[in-house]
C-alpha cells in the first residue's frame, strides 16, 4: 500500500539559510500534519491542512509556513534557519471524512534536517 | 488540559519476557481518542492502534496488547515474548482537535 512520501530524507543547510520540506499523502487522503521532533524528544505538531486550507495551528514559528496544494501534497518552507530548528520533521496523512478512519495519522520517514 | 505521561523513560528486558508500558492522559472531552506508535531505529513513526473512549474493550494483536481503563485514565501496552526486532521508542498519544499530543515516549530495549 502506498505510504506518506516525504523529500528529501536528509537536508543540510547553513544558519539564515532557507528550506523546503514536501510531503506526498496517501492517495485519497484529505488532511496534512507537520510535526517537528527534536533529538530525544517527542513529536510537536507545527501545522495542519484540510482541503487546502489550514485547520490547526500549533507552535510552529513566524519563520515557517506551509501549504497544501490542489493535488494534496504540501510544502513546509522554513526561512532564517537556526541552529535549534534542527530536527527530524514528520509529515502525516489522514483521511478526515471517513468515520472510521478519523483521526489516525499515517506518518511519513520524515526529514532530517541539520542546520550548521 | 490534554496531556499524555509515560512515566517509564526507558526499559531494557531480555527477549521473550513480557514487558508493560504505561500510559496515563488527561483530558476534559468525554469523547476522545488515544493511540499508540512505535519508532524504531530507523526513525519512522508506525502506527499501532487507536482506541475511542466509549470502547473499554482490550485488544489483541498477535504478542501486542492493550488495556484501557477510564476509571484510572490509562491505556497501557504489553507485548508478550518480547523479540530484538521490539526495540524501538513507543510513543502514546491523544488526538486533540485534529492533532496529535504526544507522550513522552518510552525507549524499550530487548537483548538477546
Amino acid at each position: 500500500a502506498a505510504g506518506v512520501i516525504q523529500s528529501p530524507r536528509h537536508l543540510i543547510k547553513e544558519k539564515r539559510e532557507t528550506a523546503t520540506l514536501k510531503c506526498y499523502p496517501i492517495p485519497r487522503h484529505d488532511t496534512v500534519y507537520w510535526y517537528q521532533q527534536g533529538p530525544g524528544q517527542d513529536p510537536q505538531f507545527l501545522i495542519s491542512f484540510y482541503e487546502k486550507m489550514q485547520s490547526d495551528k500549533g507552535s510552529i514559528p513566524d519563520r515557517f509556513s506551509a501549504q497544501q496544494f490542489s493535488d494534496y501534497h504540501s510544502e513546509l518552507n522554513m526561512s532564517s534557519l537556526e541552529l535549534g530548528d534542527s530536527a527530524l520533521y514528520f509529515c502525516a496523512s489522514s483521511f478526515f471524512r471517513h468515520y472510521l478512519a478519523k483521526n489516525i495519522q499515517y506518518f511519513g520517514a520524515g526529514t532530517r534536517l541539520s542546520v550548521l | 488540559a490534554q496531556k499524555v505521561t509515560q512515566a517509564q523513560t526507558e526499559i531494557s528486558v531480555v527477549e521473550k519476557e513480557d514487558v508493560t508500558l504505561d500510559c496515563v492522559y488527561e483530558t476534559r472531552d468525554t469523547t476522545y481518542y488515544l493511540f499508540w506508535y512505535k519508532q524504531p531505529p530507523s526513525g519512522e513513526l508506525v502506527f499501532l492502534i487507536r482506541r475511542n473512549s466509549f470502547d473499554e474493550q482490550n485488544e489483541i494483536s498477535g504478542r501486542y496488547s492493550w488495556n484501557f481503563q477510564k476509571s484510572t485514565s490509562s491505556f497501557n501496552f504489553t507485548i508478550t515474548a518480547s523479540q530484538v526486532v521490539d526495540s524501538a521508542v513507543y510513543f502514546c498519544a491523544l488526538a486533540y482537535t485534529d492533532k496529535l499530543i504526544f507522550g513522552t515516549g518510552t525507549r524499550l530495549q530487548v537483548f538477546p
